[in-house]
C-alpha cells in the first residue's frame, strides 16, 4: 500500500520558537494533503487541506498565520507551528491521497512538546 | 466540526470473543471508514464502505452500513490480544460536485483485548 512518512517523529521546544513538520508521500503523488491534530485521549480534528500548488484551506477556528502550511509539490507537504506555546502541544498527523480517490493514507504522527 | 460518534467509549473483552463498535453521523455521506489507532500512533485504513452498499467483509472485520439510520458498525471476529487499539470511525460527506474529500472524525472506542 501507499506510504506516508512524517519527520519528526517527535520534537520538544521551547515556547515561541517555531517548529516545522514534513509530510512525503514516498510512493505515490499525493494532490491533496490533510493535517491533522489529536490531543490526548480526543480524536482527530481536521486542522486544513492543502492541493499542491496552491493555499491550503483552513478549518474554522484554525489561525492560519499560526499553522503555515506548504504543498509545494506532489509528494511534501510542511506544517510549521509558529511561535509555538505549550498549549499547541499535541500529535500532529497527515494524511495523503491521490486525485480524486477515496482512500487517504495516514503518517505515523509527530508529538509536539512545547515547553 | 465532529459528526461521527462511536459507542461503546471502551470496551473490555476477552481473546476469542467478539467486538462490536458502533458509530453514528449526522449529515448524508459519500462512503464511511474505519481506521484503528495503536496507543501514540498513526491511523491503519481498515475498510471503507460506500454510502450505496450496506455490509462489507475484510478478514475477521465485518461492516455494516445503514443509511436509513445513520449508523455503522464494525464487528472483529475472534478477537486477539493484538486487536487492542483505538477503532475511529470517519466520514467522508458530500459537498457541492460530490466528496468534499475530508475526512470527519468520531471519537473513538478504545478495544482492549484480554489474553
Amino acid at each position: 500500500g501507499a506510504v506516508v512518512s512524517q519527520h519528526p517523529s517527535w520534537v520538544i521546544c521551547k515556547s515561541g520558537t517555531s517548529v516545522k513538520i514534513e509530510c512525503r508521500s514516498l510512493d505515490f503523488q499525493a494532490t491533496t494533503m490533510f493535517w491533522y491534530r489529536q490531543f490526548p485521549k480526543q480524536s482527530l480534528m481536521l486542522m486544513a487541506t492543502s492541493n499542491e500548488g496552491s493555499k491550503a484551506t483552513y478549518e474554522q477556528g484554525v489561525e492560519k498565520d499560526k499553522f503555515l502550511i506548504n504543498h509545494a509539490s506532489l509528494t511534501l507537504s510542511t506544517l510549521t507551528v509558529t511561535s509555538a506555546h505549550p498549549e499547541d502541544s499535541s500529535f500532529y498527523i497527515c494524511s495523503a491521497r491521490f486525485s480524486s480517490q477515496e482512500t487517504q493514507y495516514f503518517g505515523p504522527g509527530t508529538r509536539l512538546l512545547v515547553l | 466540526s465532529q459528526q461521527g460518534e462511536e459507542d461503546p467509549q471502551a470496551l473490555s473483552i476477552q481473546e476469542g470473543e467478539n467486538a462490536t463498535m458502533n458509530c453514528s453521523y449526522k449529515t448524508s455521506i459519500n462512503n464511511l471508514q474505519w481506521y484503528r489507532q495503536n496507543s501514540g500512533r498513526g491511523l491503519v485504513h481498515l475498510i471503507l464502505i460506500r454510502s450505496n452498499e450496506r455490509e462489507k467483509h475484510s478478514g475477521r472485520l465485518r461492516v455494516t452500513l445503514d443509511t436509513s439510520k445513520k449508523s455503522s458498525s464494525l464487528l472483529i471476529t475472534a478477537s486477539r490480544a493484538a486487536d487492542t487499539a483505538s477503532y475511529f470511525c470517519a466520514t467522508d460527506i458530500w459537498g457541492y460536485g460530490g466528496s468534499q474529500g475530508n475526512l470527519i472524525f468520531g471519537k473513538g472506542t478504545k478495544l482492549s483485548v484480554k489474553p
